[in-house]
């Protein structure tokens, strides 16, 4: 059976420091998708990345980076110069299979507290 | 038709009551997921749709839970003799088979 799991429940920063939050992930399947959403207060997850098992090619997004290594079964996230607004709960996700839309597995996420 | 929509976006109820919520999914997305969300969780799988048939269920939905989506457009997600622990965030989410997520903004409900 698929788990994520990340290990900080919570990380607090100044504002302008980098964060990066950690996933590691365990799956059966060879062919799977990975996510990052994000939660703000409001409550509505925000899709941020999807990364399938074959690219392995690290992303970067504005202030936002991933870092994809199977050998470690690892997709970390990290946020540079961190801004207030940044401040929410971070849930990386699994889905098995080809299909990126088949049911995700969450881990039990990451509260960032960025201080201005 | 810009998401997926959900309704109510709260609702308290008193334990004992029935309550039931409804997902309007992206007209185009042919599956519809139902998770539900406790607080300082992650998002939690209950069952989901093909088109109008449910596929798959958690065992976490136990059997005063029931979901339908009949004609494969809208759904409901109905609570009988709702608990206290029956309280959490209901989030529904619409896919198109090799395409991502799109998650609504979820019900919150209040078992009192």
């Amino acid at each position: 059976a698929q788990k994520v799991t990340q290990a900080q429940t919570e990380i607090s920063v100044v504002e302008k420091e980098d964060v990066t939050l950690d996933c590691v992930y365990e799956t059966r399947d060879t062919t799977y998708y990975l996510f990052w959403y994000k939660q703000p207060p409001s409550g509505e997850l925000v899709f941020l990345i999807r990364r399938n098992s074959f690219d392995e090619q690290n992303e970067i997004s504005g202030r936002y980076s991933w870092n994809f290594q199977k050998s470690t079964s690892s997709f970390n996230f990290t946020i540079t110069a961190s801004q207030v607004v940044d401040s929410a709960v971070y849930f990386c996700a699994l889905s098995e299979g080809r299909a990126a839309g088949n049911k995700l597995t969450f881990g039990g996420g990451t509260r960032v507290l960025v201080k201005p | 038709d810009t998401g997926v929509s959900q309704n109510p976006r709260h609702k308290i109820t008193k334990r004992g009551q029935n309550v039931t919520f409804r997902c309007d999914p992206i007209s185009e997305h042919n599956r519809l997921y139902w998770y539900r969300q406790t607080l300082g969780q992650g998002p939690e799988f209950l069952t989901y749709f093909q088109n109008e048939a449910q596929l798959e269920k958690s065992r976490l939905l136990s059997d005063r839970f029931s979901a339908e989506r009949p004609k494969g457009s809208f759904s409901t997600l109905e609570i009988q003799r709702t608990e206290q622990g029956d309280s959490a965030m209901y989030l529904c989410a619409s896919s198109y088979y090799r395409a991502g997520y799109t998650f609504g903004s979820g019900t919150r409900l209040t078992v009192v």
